[in-house]
């Protein structure tokens, strides 16, 4: 059983450009949460999904971030024209399904590093 | 809101020593805790997850304790090793989300 998987794992983009980061969750996982670690900072909060909906994203900047989790495929966080501060390792967790006594651990991949020139 | 607070930022001490990492927490009403490691541009490594209702998980050399009521928990690492050496994160997830501390970073001496 693979681990939570992030692509890419190092991404660089220009002041202005899009970068999408991608996750797939463990199999059977149907929670997936993104959280974001600032140079010298702690891990932070961004937005928590299951399949086709947003739960919280209470995390989330209020413009530029957005994330989804469609039906098939991987969740993708998007940031629009991006800025020098969007640099951060961001990374994604997933978690099973409430019926598993294990729903409320969350299994971390191992991060997408954004760089912005 | 849950702030999370761990002691001491950093830490360095020689190898084969007894150590203990503290890590505290404001709101008691918290599903479990997890400590993690880091080490240096990589991810997150589950080291232990107590759930609410338990005191203490043991893996190996590793030690964690909860007092939720105090909202404390402690990690305890025996006969230290260089390997050892790494970011240690404490998080507590209360509803959807984990808040983690800011970490302790351990050096371990050969």
């Amino acid at each position: 059983n693979a681990g939570v998987m992030q692509n890419p794992r190092h991404l660089v983009r220009r002041r202005g450009q899009e970068a999408r980061l991608r996750c797939s969750p463990m199999k059977g996982h149907s929670h997936v949460y993104w959280y974001r670690q600032l140079p010298e900072e702690g891990l932070k909060f961004m937005v928590y999904l299951q399949k086709e909906n947003i739960i919280d994203e209470s995390g989330m900047p209020k413009e530029r971030f957005s994330a989804e989790f469609p039906k098939e495929g991987p969740s993708i966080l998007r940031i629009q024209q991006v800025v020098r501060g969007d640099s951060a390792a961001y990374f994604c967790a997933s978690s099973p399904p409430r019926i598993f006594s294990s729903y409320n651990e969350q299994f971390f991949g191992p991060g997408t590093r954004l760089t912005v020139l | 809101k849950q702030e999370v607070t761990q002691i001491p930022a950093a830490l360095s001490v020689p190898e084969g020593e007894n150590l203990v990492l503290n890590c505290s927490f404001t709101d008691s009403a918290i599903y479990n805790l997890q400590w993690f490691r880091q080490d240096p541009g990589k991810g997150l490594t589950s080291l232990l997850l107590i759930q609410s209702s338990q005191r203490e998980q043991t893996s190996g050399r590793l030690n964690a304790s909860l007092d939720k009521s105090s909202g404390r928990s402690t990690l305890y690492i025996a006969a230290s090793q260089p390997g050892d050496s790494a970011t240690y994160l404490c998080a507590v997830r209360s509803g959807s989300r984990l808040t983690f501390g800011e970490g302790t970073q351990l050096t371990v001496n050969p």
